[in-house]
C-alpha cells in the first residue's frame, strides 16, 4: 500500500517557471515531511523539510506548503533554473526515522 | 568520512548467486537505513539499525534478504540466491540518531542476469 502519493510523475517548465509537485498521505502518525532532490547516479539529498504544525516553509527558492487537514503538502520551485532539473521525492517520517517516499517527480527545466 | 560510502558502486551477478553490499556510515552516526530504488520508482524502506540492533526490518522483501551491523558502524546487506527482480539500486543512509536528518550514499546498482 502506497502511503504517500506524489504527482505528477514528470514536469517540464521553462527557465523562470514554477514547478509545483504535490503529495498526499494517509497515515496521521507521520510527524516530519522532507523533500529530497536526486541527480542521476547520485543518492537523494535533503532539500527542505517541514513539520505538521507549520503551514509554509521557505528556503531560498524552494517553498513547502502544508495542509494538515487535507493531509497534503507541496513543493514549489521559484524562478526555476536548468540546474534544478532532477528527480524530486517527497517523504513522510514515522517514529525511528523510517521514511516513506512518494514515487518521485522528474523535473526538467528548459533554458 | 566525508559522507556515507557504499561499495561496490556497481555489481553484476548471475541469478542464484549470493551478493553482499557494504555501507560505511558517517562517523558517529548511530542510525543506519537501507532502502531499495527500482528503475523509475521511489525508494522502498528495507531495514533500520540503531547501533547494532535492528528495531525495524519490516521492509525486507523475503528471507533471502538479511542485514547486519557491527561495531555500530559498517553494515552489510546480503541477498541470497539472487533473482532478476532483485535488480535495483540499493541505498544506505545514516543519521546522528533517530529522528534527525538522514544522509544518503550514492548507492550500489545491482544487476542480476
Amino acid at each position: 500500500q502506497q502511503q504517500v502519493k506524489q504527482s505528477p510523475q514528470s514536469l517540464i517548465v521553462q527557465k523562470g517557471g514554477i514547478p509545483i509537485i504535490n503529495c498526499a498521505y494517509e497515515n496521521t502518525a507521520f510527524d516530519y515531511f522532507p523533500w529530497y532532490q536526486q541527480f542521476p547516479g547520485k543518492g537523494p539529498a535533503l532539500l527542505i523539510a517541514i513539520r505538521p504544525d507549520v503551514s509554509e516553509k521557505k528556503e531560498g527558492r524552494f517553498t513547502i506548503s502544508f495542509n494538515k487537514s487535507a493531509k497534503q503538502f507541496s513543493l514549489h520551485i521559484m524562478d526555476s533554473q536548468p540546474g534544478d532539473s532532477a528527480t524530486y521525492f517527497c517523504a513522510a517520517r514515522t517514529a525511528g526515522n523510517k521514511l516513506t517516499f512518494g514515487g518521485g517527480t522528474r523535473v526538467l527545466v528548459k533554458p | 568520512g566525508a559522507g556515507v560510502s557504499q561499495s561496490p558502486s556497481n555489481k553484476v551477478t548471475e541469478k542464484g548467486k549470493d551478493v553482499e553490499l557494504r555501507c560505511d556510515p558517517i562517523s558517529g552516526h548511530t542510525a543506519l537505513y537501507w532502502y531499495r530504488q527500482s528503475l523509475g520508482q521511489g525508494l522502498e524502506f528495507l531495514i533500520y539499525f540503531q547501533g547494532n540492533s535492528a528495531p525495524d526490518k519490516s521492509g525486507l522483501p523475503s528471507d533471502r534478504f538479511s542485514a547486519e551491523r557491527t561495531g555500530g558502524s559498517v553494515s552489510t546487506l546480503t541477498i541470497q540466491r539472487t533473482q532478476q527482480e532483485d535488480s535495483a539500486v540499493y541505498l544506505c543512509a545514516s543519521s546522528p540518531q533517530a529522528n534527525t536528518e538522514a544522509f544518503f550514499g550514492q548507492g550500489t546498482r545491482l544487476t542480476v542476469v
